[in-house]
């Protein structure tokens, strides 16, 4: 089956520790995009990569870390950098076609990452 | 400053009756939009894209509209069903995919 996988779904962790969340497509998509979800707010843009071995910062990138080594991968770290670690995380990826993102975006089903 | 808003406020529609959901943005010249789907907990997933030069796009149950010139699009929603209760999320193009807080639709049996 093709599709976007993410774990763990949930995920605990205690403040200050840095803790990673993985993400694998296997779409063969060249962009994937890291996304933070918190109550009563929408999709905001954290990271986003277009091709292997390069990214971008989206809206939010403070306090997280990202690497696109693989094609298939794009694995993120919530470091302890972050203030409100705590929130619904959505990866998802797309086709990217000249710089513009005219292309519908496949998202992974969420990891929920509690911090205390 | 730039924004895409949705109704904040949930939506209740009877079973069979069509339901319109609204996304208005300012300050965007967006070459596409693109309409979503989510359910609680779960990833959104895509529903239909319409780009600028299209006035209407359908899929089965589903209408969307683009006017350009007033800034907003419409999401149709035809013979409802309670199955179709979820939140509706719209998003433009600009560099990168701006997303709407989305609006939370509720079909009543």
């Amino acid at each position: 089956d093709g599709g976007i996988t993410q774990s763990p779904k949930y995920l605990f962790r205690k403040e200050g520790q840095n803790v990673t969340l993985s993400c694998e497509q296997n779409l063969n998509h060249d962009a994937m995009y890291w996304y933070r979800q918190d109550p009563g707010q929408g999709l905001r843009l954290i990271y986003y990569s277009q091709i292997v071995n390069d990214f971008q910062k989206g809206d939010i990138a403070e306090g997280y870390s990202v690497s696109r080594e693989k094609k298939e991968s794009f694995p993120l770290t919530v470091t302890s950098a972050q203030k409100n670690p705590t929130a619904f995380y959505l990866c998802a990826s797309s086709n990217a076609g000249g710089g513009r993102y005219a292309y519908e975006q496949y998202f992974g089903p969420g990891t929920r990452l509690t911090v205390t | 400053s730039q924004k895409i808003e949705q109704n904040s406020e949930a939506l209740n529609i009877q079973e069979g009756k069509t339901a319109t959901l609204t996304c208005n943005y300012t300050n965007y010249s967006p070459a596409y939009l693109q309409w979503y789907r989510q359910d609680p907990g779960r990833g959104p997933v895509f529903l239909l894209l319409i780009r600028e030069n299209e006035k209407e796009k359908r899929k089965e149950r589903l209408k969307v509209t683009f006017d350009t010139t007033l800034k907003q699009s419409l999401f149709h929603i035809t013979a409802s069903q309670p199955a179709d209760s979820a939140t509706y999320l719209c998003a433009l193009e600009d560099d990168k995919i701006i997303f709407g807080k989305g609006t939370r639709l509720h079909i009543l049996p």
